[in-house]
């Protein structure tokens, strides 16, 4: 079955620490993987996305890895501020593109 | 439009009621999507357009849920006789075409409440 577990469901941490969300899946065919960010009350954005040959992908703050061996991923946000509060949701397609599936997501609280 | 756009915004209807939701995808964009999030819940997949055509509908968790899209742009999906069990974010997303090989933007999402 195509699946897409995250871990863990939440996690607060201070403002200006490190974390790192985790991302498995089941899919197959593998496509890409996308993290979105989804501020409460808002529609889900996109941070990254990977391709099968992409092992790490940044874009400021945040930092894709991805390893299609083991078929996982990770999301490392660095210096987190308050504004990172969000739920934090992978998204992996898959069948050449034509299928995606979405994770629980992992709802990140920064507190000051 | 600049983005994917959803009203109302806000719903609250009756049990039994029908209710529909809008979608106005970004302009240009052949793919569009409807999502279900309860809360605290992750996002469920409900349907996929491509064009005006429904190649996916796997996700309707009944037959009281129905969807269509016209002129290659607004979607609407419909909810006959809600149950409180209906109560959720709907999210819209539209992408420039296909499942996954583009990115798909995200409305802001009608809450709706079946009291």
């Amino acid at each position: 079955k195509n699946q897409v577990e995250q871990s863990p469901q939440s996690l607060i941490i201070l403002e200006g620490k490190n974390c790192t969300l985790q991302c498995n899946y089941t899919v197959s065919p593998f496509s890409n993987l996308r993290w979105y960010k989804q501020d409460t009350g808002r529609g889900p954005v996109s941070l990254t996305i990977m391709t099968f040959s992409e092992n790490t992908k940044s874009n400021g703050r945040y930092t894709a890895t991805l390893d299609a061996d083991t078929k996982q991923s990770s999301l490392h946000i660095t210096a987190s501020q308050l504004s990172d509060s969000a739920s934090y949701i992978c998204v992996v397609t898959y069948n050449y593109g034509q299928n995606f599936v979405f994770g629980p997501g992992t709802r990140l609280s920064v507190l000051p | 439009g600049a983005g994917v756009s959803q009203s109302p915004s806000n719903k609250v209807t009756e049990k039994g009621k029908d209710v529909e939701l809008r979608c106005d995808p970004i302009s240009g964009h052949t793919a569009l999507y409807w999502y279900r999030q309860r809360l605290g819940q992750g996002l469920e997949f409900l349907i996929y357009f491509q064009g005006n055509s429904a190649p996916d509908k796997s996700g309707l968790p009944s037959d009281r849920f129905s969807a269509e899209r016209t002129g290659e742009s607004v979607s609407t999906l419909t909810i006959q006789r809600t149950q409180q069990e209906d109560s959720a974010v709907y999210l819209c997303a539209s992408s420039l075409y296909g499942q996954g090989n583009t990115e798909a933007f995200f409305g802001q999402g009608t809450r709706l409440t079946v009291v």
